[in-house]
């Protein structure tokens, strides 16, 4: 099975900073990348589908790249409403396994 | 609007079983993948499993292969995961979510313990 590495597992970050979680698979999944936002209590919202689409309704200032085996999610100017945990999931081959997830603070 | 709305979650004991059910509304059912995805207390998300548009194709992640399966009734629009042998580890959040993972629902808890 594909495994999942996100890093890091918690990011200490400000109003304004650019941010950038990464995610590596264990083998190539090309560009089936999805990454994802979690707020306590809630379901997960899709961020960033196929390692670089945005999905519809998402800030412009969230961006995905990489291929292969890397990826990246990168907040070009974190919001208040951005302080979430981040998952990465792989959707090449089942099953698909999300990232430990990173818990972005203030 | 989409719509996603698991329900059936409770406490069991160890061994014992329980179905989970998931209405859809707000889009073409019968078009779509579904999935679960649970989440256990204080964890991450896990991927448990997948079921094709006619139900012809079904995917398991390796810890709940033989005792949980995933099934879809078209006409009424419904997702289910039947679960038996449950066990402390699978106490979670048992989300459904549509194919692509555009669309999740609120979640169910389920709580295996004695």
């Amino acid at each position: 099975d594909i495994q999942m590495t996100q890093s890091p597992s918690s990011l200490s970050a400000s109003v304004g900073d650019r941010v950038t979680i990464t995610c590596r698979a264990s083998q190539s999944i090309f560009n089936f990348l999805n990454w994802y936002q979690q707020k306590p209590g809630k379901a997960p919202k899709l961020l960033i589908f196929d390692a670089s689409n945005l999905q519809s309704g998402v800030p412009s200032r969230f961006s995905g790249s990489g291929s292969g085996t890397d990826f990246t999610l990168t907040i070009s100017s974190l919001q208040p409403e951005d302080f979430a945990t981040y998952y990465c999931q792989q959707s090449y081959r089942t099953p698909y396994p999300f990232g430990q997830g990173t818990k972005l603070e203030i | 609007e989409v719509q996603l709305v698991e329900s059936g979650g409770g406490l069991v004991q160890p061994g014992e079983s329980l179905r989970l059910s998931c209405a859809a509304s707000g889009f073409t059912f019968s078009r779509s993948y579904m999935s679960w995805v649970r989440q256990a207390p204080g964890k991450g998300l896990e991927w448990v499993a997948n079921i094709k548009q006619d139900g012809s194709e079904k995917y398991y992640v390796d810890s709940v292969k033989g005792r949980f399966t995933i099934s879809r009734d078209n006409a009424k629009n419904s997702l289910f995961l039947q679960m038996s042998s449950l066990r402390a580890e699978d106490t979670a959040v048992y989300y459904c979510t549509t194919g692509g993972y555009r669309a999740w629902g609120q979640g169910t808890l389920v709580t295996v313990s004695s």
